[in-house]
Order: structure tokens, then sequence, then C-alpha cells
């Protein structure tokens, strides 16, 4: 089976410009994470939805932050515009079911922001 | 709040050692739930194993064993004879029941395991 796929792997851009980060979660899974992961923060919930529908953002940095999920299949993470600072490791997840359920995580993207 | 604590920030063994990784939480739950996470060197993030807190039966999985006391508030995570494959960044994570889906990750503890 299909575990979570992240696209791109590896972003760099210049600071200003739009980034865009792709996620689809594994098929029948009704949650899907958004993580950041920094040396100096570590793993740092950013946003979650269940079925489709955002619940939680509270981790959401800023405004120049925004993600949605159209579809049970896919979701993405918009930084608008991106900053030096927001160079991490970021990491889809997705569950089946909420609390106490595992989350399988893709491989990351690792963004790097000049 | 949850709260977890990873104190080992790195580790390093010989193969063939065992080895055990400390996970201290805090929780005002009565139900909640702690997982094992492995991240490798290519970066991915792999479950191990997941207990809520009404199952303090050790768990064994191979080389791999966890040890859940709720006395101690710890669910500290054992391998047995080392590889140098084992070699990465292990993650404890707390999960509240009341807290809809805020895992909350410890800092992580890097294991080295030398040849």
């Amino acid at each position: 089976d299909a575990g979570v796929i992240q696209s791109p792997r590896h972003e760099v851009t210049e600071m200003g410009q739009e980034v865009t980060l792709r996620c689809k979660p594994i098929s029948g899974h009704d949650y899907l994470f958004w993580y950041r992961q920094t040396m100096m923060r570590g793993l740092e919930l950013l946003i979650y939805f269940n079925n489709n529908v955002p619940i939680d953002d509270s981790g959401m940095p800023e405004d120049r932050f925004s993600a949605k999920m159209p579809n049970a299949s896919f979701s993405t993470l918009k930084i608008q515009p991106s900053e030096p600072r927001d160079s991490a490791v970021y990491f889809c997840a997705s569950s089946f079911g909420g609390n106490g359920q595992p989350q399988h995580f893709g491989d990351g993207t690792r963004l790097s922001i000049l | 709040a949850q709260k977890v604590t990873q104190a080992q920030t790195e580790i390093s063994v010989v193969e063939k050692e065992d080895v055990t990784l400390d996970c201290v939480y805090e929780t005002r739950d009565t139900t909640y739930y702690l997982f094992w996470y492995k991240q490798p060197p290519s970066g991915e993030l792999v479950f191990l194993i997941r207990r809520n807190s009404f199952d303090e039966q050790n768990e064994i999985s191979g080389r791999y064993s966890w040890n859940f006391q709720k006395s101690t508030s710890s669910f500290n995570f054992t391998i047995t004879a080392s590889q140098v494959v084992d070699s990465a960044v292990y993650f404890c994570a707390l999960s509240e029941a009341g807290n809809n889906n805020d895992m909350r990750f410890g800092a992580g503890t890097r294991l080295t395991v030398k040849p």
C-alpha cells in the first residue's frame, strides 16, 4: 500500500516567493496533519483536518501560512511570502480515526528559503 | 498541558550493546496515548508503537521492547543487541484523549550505533 506522499522532496527558493507544498494522504484515512520540524523547536503541529475540514490551525505561525484540503486525497500548505525563517522540514501525516490512532508520516519536504 | 521529556539528547553505543531510551511524560488526563517514532538519517518518520493509558503491559517486538510504567510516568524503549541500522533519532510522543489530536513530541534522542 502506498504511504503518505509529499512533493516536492526539496525546495529552494528566494525570500518573498510563494511556496506550495503538497500531500496525498493514505487512502481511507480521514485525518490529515501538517507538521514543521526545526532544530530549535523540534516537531510542531501546524494544522490538522478531519474529513477535509480544518479543525485546529492554532499552530500556524502567521497569516503567511495557509492550508487547504479540497478533497480526501490532496492537501496543500502554502507560504506567501516566504521568509528565511520558514526554512525547515515540513511533514504531512495521516491517520484513520482520531485521537490515539498512529499517524503515518510522509518523507517530508526540506524547504530552504534564501 | 501535556509534555514529553527525553532527557538523553545523544547516545552512542557499540554494536551488540543493549541501549535504553528514556521517555517521561506529563498529563492530567486519565486517558492518553503514547507513541515511539524512529527518524533514520534519510529523514522520514516511522511509527514504531502505540500504547494507551489503560494498558501497562510491556511489549516486545524482535529486538525492541517497551516498558510502560504509569507510577513513574515513563515509557522507555530498549533495543537489545543494537545494530548499525538502529542509528536514528527516536521520538516519544503523547496524545491526550481530551485534547483532540494535539500529539506532542519529545525533543528526540539521537542514537548512534558504531560497528
